[in-house]
């Protein structure tokens, strides 16, 4: 069973627009919840992250949204760059062990 | 400072051959985990290892895998008798640990080929 999801596998974003990047989980234990971007030939490098206690957090062009009630969650990039094409991996913690649950990615593509 | 370090970079060999993949994790970080990708997939968890504490293996697909870690810093992961199914990047990421907002900084990976 596939806790959390990224149910598109792509998105594509004219520059200067808004990406949001969305992101489901089933498990209501979970309680901190991070985004990772993710270059071809490299590790996943953290972005963002969110306490379950929020509902947004921001850093620069990058905002997180938690929608506890919906178990949702949801990255907004603005404006997006060319430099932001990447997958973006959303994955959450229970805090019992420390191990992330990823989803499977959403292939961001930024077009000039 | 360094980050997580991974060796080697791209290791192919044959099916039923034995692997070792090696980890160098951010120095001072007392968590270290190992997930794997595989293609067109998200990341999966393998093992965790928390300063002295017993590893969490929950992850681990058969007991062909395993992982040690020495004098709580470098890791290897070992694979037995390798499969075709298990091709994949085997990722590797350390953390500072503070409980329930642990940020996990990864290392670049190593992609295995199993012919």
């Amino acid at each position: 069973d596939q806790q959390v999801k990224q149910n598109s596998p792509s998105l594509s974003v004219q520059e200067g627009r808004i990406s949001i990047l969305n992101c489901d989980y089933t498990n209501s234990m979970f309680d901190y919840f991070l985004w990772y971007k993710k270059y071809p030939a490299e590790g996943p490098t953290f972005l963002i992250s969110i306490s379950s206690i929020k509902d947004k957090n921001e850093d620069g062009r990058f905002t997180v949204f938690l929608n506890k009630s919906a178990k949702h969650l949801s990255l907004h990039i603005v404006p997006s760059q060319p430099g932001d094409s990447a997958v973006y991996f959303c994955a959450a913690s229970d805090g019992q062990g420390g191990k992330l649950i990823f989803g499977q990615g959403t292939e961001l593509s930024v077009k000039p | 400072g360094a980050g997580v370090s991974q060796s080697p970079s791209n290791k192919v060999t044959e099916k039923g051959k034995d692997v070792e993949l090696r980890c160098d994790p951010i120095s001072g970080h007392t968590a270290l985990y190992w997930y794997r990708q595989s293609l067109g997939q998200g990341l999966e968890f393998l093992i965790y290892f928390q300063g002295n504490s017993a590893p969490d293996k929950s992850g681990l697909p058969s007991d062909r895998f395993s992982a040690e870690r020495t004098g709580g810093s470098v890791s290897t992961l070992t694979i037995q008798r390798t499969q075709q199914e298990d091709s994949a990047v085997y990722l590797c990421a350390s953390s500072s640990f503070r409980g329930s907002t642990d940020t996990q900084y990864f290392g670049p990976g190593t992609r295995l080929t199993v012919l």
